[in-house]
């Protein structure tokens, strides 16, 4: 069955200071790839998305992303955090199955930027 | 342009009650999605109408179900009402079906079951 895995529920970063979350998937297949953003009062917000080729994706905001087939990972990155990223991020799946299209979530990192 | 919008924003109900959720996707989209997002939780995916016809289903029971109006907007019906109910209740819309396009979300339906 697919899956998502985001092993950090919340990380803290300083403001300036360089940001990695991570993400691993399950799936059999060529997976299509998504990170969004939750942050109160604003909904969930699409970052980035991984379908095909280059395996470097950049996204909104400064954020970029790398798929790695061999480790099953699509970590999140940004090189200078600033203090509005602060929210929950989710990594997410799309996968087909019996069931027709799905998209599945991982549990989300919250993320806080101190000063 | 307007964005997804959900409609109530909020509902409390008590157990075996049934519950609507409505939802109406951005002009020109085809497709919903419907999420269920459980305090601390990621959002857990329902279902996806495309062109009014079920084109997904997550893993939950046979209380749930949905439909897609002629003018692509959406219903979410959920029967029966047990506590762990109790969710934020997500829409999105996408211009195609599948998982090529991207989904626009709404701010959510609270829901509350006591």
């Amino acid at each position: 069955a697919q899956s998502v895995t985001q092993p950090d529920i919340h990380i803290t970063v300083s403001e300036g200071a360089s940001l990695e979350l991570r993400c691993n998937y399950s799936y059999g297949a060529t997976p299509y790839l998504f990170w969004y953003v939750q942050s109160p009062g604003q909904g969930l917000q699409l970052l980035l998305k991984y379908f095909s080729g280059d395996t470097l994706v950049q996204g909104i905001k400064g954020f970029e992303a790398e798929f790695k087939r061999s480790q099953s990972s699509f970590n999140l990155r940004k090189p200078s955090v600033h203090w509005s990223d602060a929210a929950e991020y989710f990594c997410a799946v799309g996968a087909t199955d019996t069931g027709g299209f799905k998209t599945i979530f991982g549990a989300g990192t919250r993320l806080f930027v101190k000063a | 342009d307007a964005g997804v919008t959900q409609s109530p924003t909020h509902l409390i109900k008590t157990r075996g009650q049934q519950v609507t959720l409505r939802c109406s996707p951005i002009s020109g989209h085809k497709s919903v999605s419907w999420y269920q997002q459980v305090l601390g939780q990621g959002p857990q995916f329902i279902f996806q109408y495309y062109e009014k016809e079920e084109r997904g289903r997550g893993n939950f029971p046979d209380r749930f179900s949905a439909r897609q109006f002629p003018n692509y907007s959406s219903e979410l019906n959920v029967n029966a009402l047990l506590l762990g109910d109790s969710a934020l209740y997500l829409c999105a819309s996408s211009l195609l079906g599948g998982g090529t396009s991207e989904q626009f979300f709404g701010p959510g339906t609270r829901l509350t079951v006591l």
